[in-house]
C-alpha cells in the first residue's frame, strides 16, 4: 500500500523557517518525482515545487523561489521541504505528492497534509 | 503561467443525477488534463489523467472528454459518495489546478 506521511508543520512567526518531512512507503520512492502541493482557503490548490528521481532537478513557482529548498533522501524514502523568510500568504496545508511515472506532473498519491501558519 | 477555470463554482445535484462540470485553460494544453476528487479534510484523490484515462479503482460512472482548451469531467448517475469538490489540473507546464468546483447535495 503506497502511504505518504507530512510532519514538520506548525506555528511559526513571519521570517521564520521550518522543515517539513514527507516519509513515503509502497513504491520504489527513488523511481518517481515528488512535488510540493499546498492548500489554501483563498488560493486553491498551488503546486508548489517538484524535483526529479535522482535529485538533479528541482523546479519552483516563482512566490517561493530563493525562500523555499525542495530535497530528497532516496535511502531513507523522504522528501523534504525547506522553508525560510516565511510570510503569511505561505500559510495552508501543504501536501507531498508522487508523480505519476516519468515527469509527467500529474499527482496519483498525496499524503494526508501539514498545516503551516505563519503567524504572529 | 496558464490559468485554468472551472464552472461552475458549485452545483447542487441530487443521486442519480447526472452531471457535468467544465474546465477552461487560457491556452491549448493539448490533452494534459487531470481531475481530482476531495472530500472534506482529506488529501486530493486522482480521477481521471490525460482528459479522459480513468485511474485504477475510479468506477466508471466518471468519464472526461475535451482537448485544447476545453474540458469536461461527467459523473453519469449521482452517489451519495460522489459528493465532494472537483478540481482539475494541467500538467503541459507548471502545473496549476482550476478553483474548484463544490458538487452539494440539492
Amino acid at each position: 500500500e503506497v502511504q505518504l506521511v507530512e510532519s514538520g508543520g506548525g506555528l511559526v512567526q513571519p521570517g521564520g523557517s521550518l522543515r517539513l518531512s514527507c516519509a513515503v512507503s509502497g513504491f520504489t520512492f527513488s523511481n518517481y518525482w515528488m512535488s510540493w502541493v499546498r492548500q489554501t482557503p483563498g488560493k486553491g490548490l498551488e503546486w508548489v515545487a517538484n524535483i526529479r528521481k535522482d535529485g538533479s532537478e528541482r523546479s519552483y513557482v516563482d512566490s517561493v523561489k530563493g525562500r523555499f529548498t525542495i530535497s530528497r533522501d532516496n535511502a531513507e524514502n523522504s522528501l523534504y521541504l525547506l522553508m525560510n523568510s516565511l510570510r503569511a500568504e505561505d500559510t495552508a496545508v501543504y501536501f507531498c505528492a508522487k508523480q505519476m511515472v516519468g515527469s509527467s506532473t500529474t499527482f496519483d498519491y498525496w499524503g494526508q497534509g501539514a498545516l503551516v501558519t505563519v503567524s504572529s | 503561467d496558464i490559468q485554468m477555470t472551472q464552472s461552475p463554482s458549485s452545483l447542487s445535484a441530487s443521486v442519480g443525477d447526472r452531471v457535468t462540470i467544465t474546465c477552461r485553460a487560457s491556452q491549448s494544453i493539448s490533452s494534459c488534463l487531470n481531475w481530482y476528487q476531495q472530500k472534506p479534510g482529506k488529501a486530493p484523490k486522482l480521477l481521471i489523467y490525460a482528459t479522459s484515462i480513468l485511474q485504477s479503482g475510479v468506477p466508471s460512472r466518471f468519464s472526461g472528454s475535451g482537448s485544447g482548451t476545453d474540458f469536461t469531467l461527467t459523473i453519469s448517475s449521482l452517489r451519495p459518495e460522489d459528493f465532494a469538490t472537483y478540481y482539475c489540473q494541467q500538467s503541459c507546464s507548471a502545473p496549476t489546478f482550476g478553483q474548484g468546483t463544490k458538487l452539494e447535495i440539492k
